[in-house]
């Protein structure tokens, strides 16, 4: 069964530094989105991809984050500098896309649990 | 705005009694309720959804959710828990099947 891919699975990180995700989704799917978790809470969504094209950052923090899907396959999502309030587990998702039948389900990765000491 | 509750932390129920996880829902428009779970630094893992049609909606692993529009709720079922069904427990929903918002969770507990 296809799986959403991501890396790494845990990062520590002081803060002020640099840190990127990276995400596969599963094959063919034309729309990836990036959600983050803090401890105790559901998901939010932090940006949505259709193919490379994003189609929805209102809640990313520009001015930190940043997230790119250049050939519209796989994603990284980058947090610069890190700040103490960012640890969180960071997950991405995959839906088919427009037209595809199913495209309302979203598939997830495992997640990378992001520490910022 | 749209948002989705799900108004127990915690719930425990004893192996091969029925569980009942809750929710509820506000959106515009017909909503399209998702069940995800959760198991330890995993991620989410696809249960069941409504779209449209049936009110009631079976699952993956012997889960099935029923759709009360009057109510507004999406309630997650199970006729007989196993210890492997322990897990968090989201429900998600939206008006247009892309931008979902997730309830807190539910922390389900089954005692052997």
């Amino acid at each position: 069964e296809a799986e959403v891919a991501q890396s790494p699975r845990y990062k520590i990180t002081e803060k002020s530094q640099a840190v990127a995700f990276w995400c596969d989704p599963i094959s063919g799917h034309a729309t990836l989105y990036w959600y983050r978790q803090i401890l105790g809470q559901g998901p939010e969504l932090l940006v949505q991809f259709q193919d490379e094209s994003v189609v929805d950052d209102s809640q990313l923090p520009k001015d930190r984050f940043s997230a790119e899907r250049l050939k519209g396959v796989d994603s990284t999502l980058k947090i610069q500098p890190a700040e103490l309030g960012d640890s969180a587990m960071y997950l991405c998702a995959s839906s088919p896309g427009e037209g595809a039948g199913e495209a309302d389900t979203q598939y997830f990765g495992p997640g990378t649990r992001l520490t910022v000491l | 705005a749209q948002s989705v509750a799900q108004p127990e932390d915690q719930v425990n129920v004893a192996e091969g009694n029925p569980l009942t996880v809750k929710c509820t829902y506000s959106v515009s428009g017909n909503p399209y309720l998702f069940w995800y779970v959760q198991y330890p630094n995993r991620g989410l893992q696809f249960l069941l959804k409504y779209i449209t049609g049936d009110n009631l909606v079976k699952g993956s692993y012997g889960f099935e959710a029923e759709f009360n529009k009057s109510q507004t709720s999406f309630h997650l079922k199970k006729p007989s828990a196993l210890v492997s069904d322990s897990g968090l427990y989201f429900c998600a929903g939206s008006g247009s099947a892309r931008q979902l918002t997730f309830g807190s969770g539910t922390q389900l507990t089954v005692l052997p």
